[in-house]
Order: structure tokens, then sequence, then C-alpha cells
């Protein structure tokens, strides 16, 4: 298997404009993540997703963002209007329910480097 | 506050040193405790996990969590240049999302 499949790698956008990330999660694995990573804050969840329905989008910092899961195999994280606040890594991550480790386990994807200049 | 807190570092040792790695965390519901490793311009990936308190060693690694005082570790033993990176504690309780600390960024000198 790839792994976890993340497009674009890097996107560099100007404010007001829509960004779109893509994730394409390990072929049966059921739960998917989206995070973003700054220096300042870490690693933090923004929205999960279990068998494709959103289970916990707390973490979702503003009506600005929104995220889909039209099937198992595709996610998107949607910015729009993006903002310069908004420059960050982004990451997907996918985990099986069974097997060694069950949800300890999440395998990430490499990453969208953002910048909204 | 965060629900995993982690000593951002950075921390610099020489070749073959013992490395020790620190997080703390707040919710009592958290079972699962994580090291995740994570080189330079590449995602997260699971080092290894303990269920509830007590070691885990797994070759040079040792992970230890003591939930009286909420503390999680990490130690390396004979460090190599190969594990410099960034290290990052998670935790979870019964459902799937991970609470990551903020990492700590090693560099090990040959």
């Amino acid at each position: 298997d790839a792994g976890v499949i993340q497009s674009p790698r890097h996107e560099v956008t100007e404010m007001g404009q829509e960004v779109t990330l893509r994730c394409k999660p390990i072929s049966g694995h059921d739960y998917l993540f989206w995070y973003r990573q700054t220096m300042m804050r870490g690693l933090e969840l923004l929205i999960y997703f279990n068998n494709n329905v959103p289970i916990d989008d707390s973490g979702m910092p503003e009506d600005r963002f929104s995220a889909k899961m039209p099937n198992a195999s595709f996610s998107t994280l949607k910015i729009q209007p993006s903002e310069p606040r908004d420059s960050a890594v982004y990451f997907c991550a996918s985990s099986p329910t069974s097997g060694p480790g069950g949800g300890n386990i999440q395998y990430f994807g490499a990453g969208t480097r953002l910048s909204v200049l | 506050q965060k629900e995993v807190e982690q000593d951002p570092g950075p921390l610099s040792v020489p070749e073959g040193a013992i490395v020790s790695l620190n997080c703390t965390y707040s919710n009592s519901a958290f079972q699962y405790f994580m090291w995740y490793r994570q080189y330079s311009r590449k995602g997260p990936e699971l080092l290894m996990y303990t269920y509830s308190s007590g070691n885990k060693e797994d070759g040079r690694f040792t992970a230890q969590v003591d939930k009286s005082s909420k503390y999680i570790s990490l130690f390396i033993r004979d460090s190599q240049p190969s594990d410099s990176a960034t290290y990052l504690c998670a935790s979870r309780g019964g459902a799937n999302n991970l609470f990551f600390g903020t990492g700590t960024r090693l560099t090990v000198i040959p």
C-alpha cells in the first residue's frame, strides 16, 4: 500500500483565496483525521471521520474551514476565504479500528505545507 | 491548558547518551499512551504505545507511564544520529482521537 497520500505537498496562495487540500487514506482504514501543525501550537486535531461520517469537528477553528469525505477513499479540507494565520502544515491520517494497536496507530501522510500571503 | 503538555526542547546530546523525554497529561480517563517520531518534512509515525501504567521496552527504546502522577516518559539508550527527530507524546481515552504534545526536537551529535 502506498500509505496516506496528500496533495498538494505545497500550496502558496493569497489572502482571500479558496484552498482545497486532498487526502487519500489507506484502503480498509475506517477512521480519517485532519490535523494542523504549527511551531506554537503543535499538532492540533481539526476533525475526524468514522466510516465517512464526521464524528468530531470541535477542532475546526472557524466557519471558514470545512471538511468532507464523500467516500472511503477520499477526503477534502477546504479553507474559504484563507487568511495568513492559516499558514501551517496540514496532515491527514488514517487508522484502522482493529488490528495490532487498533486506534492507537494513526498513519500520517507527508502533509501539505500551506502559506497564505 | 492543553490535554498533553510536553517540553519543546530543543535537546542536543552526544552519540551514545541516554535520552529522557517527558510529558504530562491532565485527563484521568486517558488509558493509552503513545510516542510518535517525526523526521523533518515528514508526517509523524508511531514509535510505540502502552496501555495504562507500567513500562514497555522495544530495543533501545523504553516507554514508561505513571498514571498516579500523570507522567509519560520515553528513554532512548545508546542514542544514534539517526534518532535525531521530533518526538511527540500522545494519549487517548476510549475514543479514537489522540491528544498530542507539542513535540521535543532531539539532535544526536556524532
